[in-house]
């Protein structure tokens, strides 16, 4: 399985909405709504966000938010904070798992 | 508290062995999968393998199979990642999570560094 792909980097003002995709294949993405993300800020262990496409763990803020069309997956995170300033991974489940390469999101 | 805690950093030489380990607590150790995680330095993250501690069934990534090995001792709640010989290009951050659902890994271990030099 090849790495999904994601944007390098994504920038937002504090309150404005951005979205992070993930371009994977019909047969990952496109296959299951198995996509979950995950957010690390330097140097601290990841943390999941969103799995099974758009379900939330319990604790992680409404602003946060996962779609699916086709083989794309995306993250929208709304409101902007300067504390959502990490790296950001999807990652599929089609058998085995596999994940984006990372998004940088800055919060200017 | 549901927690993962993994063992200390490594300085270790090329061709050394080495085992870490990743202890579970406050839930039921054998009812999830465990997987590892590598995250080389400035890079993204990799998934290596994982591994039910309920019946040690276990899978790898292709991309490690026959490089490292994965195993779990659910008698004290822990599972490990080694290797039998390191190299140069092993040097990461590796990390224990749970999976709590297919792709979703919800608990996530502290991380253990591994370097190798000579």
């Amino acid at each position: 399985q090849s790495a999904l792909t994601q944007p390098a980097s994504v920038s937002g003002s504090p309150g404005q909405s951005i979205t992070i995709s993930c371009t994977g294949t019909s047969s990952d993405v496109g296959s299951y709504n198995l996509v979950s993300w995950y957010q690390q800020h330097p140097g601290k262990a990841p943390k999941l966000m969103i799995y099974e496409g758009s379900k939330r763990p319990s604790g992680v803020s409404n602003r946060f938010s996962g779609s699916k069309s086709g083989n794309t997956a995306s993250l929208t995170i709304s409101g902007l904070q300067a504390e959502d300033e990490a790296d950001y991974y999807c990652c599929s489940y089609a058998g085995s798992v596999v994940f984006g390469g990372g998004t940088k999101l800055t919060v200017l | 508290e549901v927690q993962l805690v993994q063992s200390g950093a490594e300085v270790k030489k090329p061709g050394e062995s080495l085992k870490i380990s990743c202890k579970g607590s406050g839930y039921s150790f054998t009812s999830y999968w465990i997987g590892w995680v590598r995250q080389m330095p400035g890079k993204g993250l990799e998934w290596m393998g994982i591994i039910y501690p309920g019946d040690s069934d276990t899978r790898y990534s292709p991309s490690f199979q026959g490089q490292v090995t994965i195993s779990a001792d659910k008698s004290i709640s822990t599972a490990y990642l080694q290797w039998s010989s390191l190299k140069a290009s092993d040097t990461a951050m590796y990390y224990c999570a749970r999976r709590e659902a297919p792709g979703a890994f919800d608990i996530w271990g502290q991380g253990t560094m591994v370097t190798v030099s000579s």
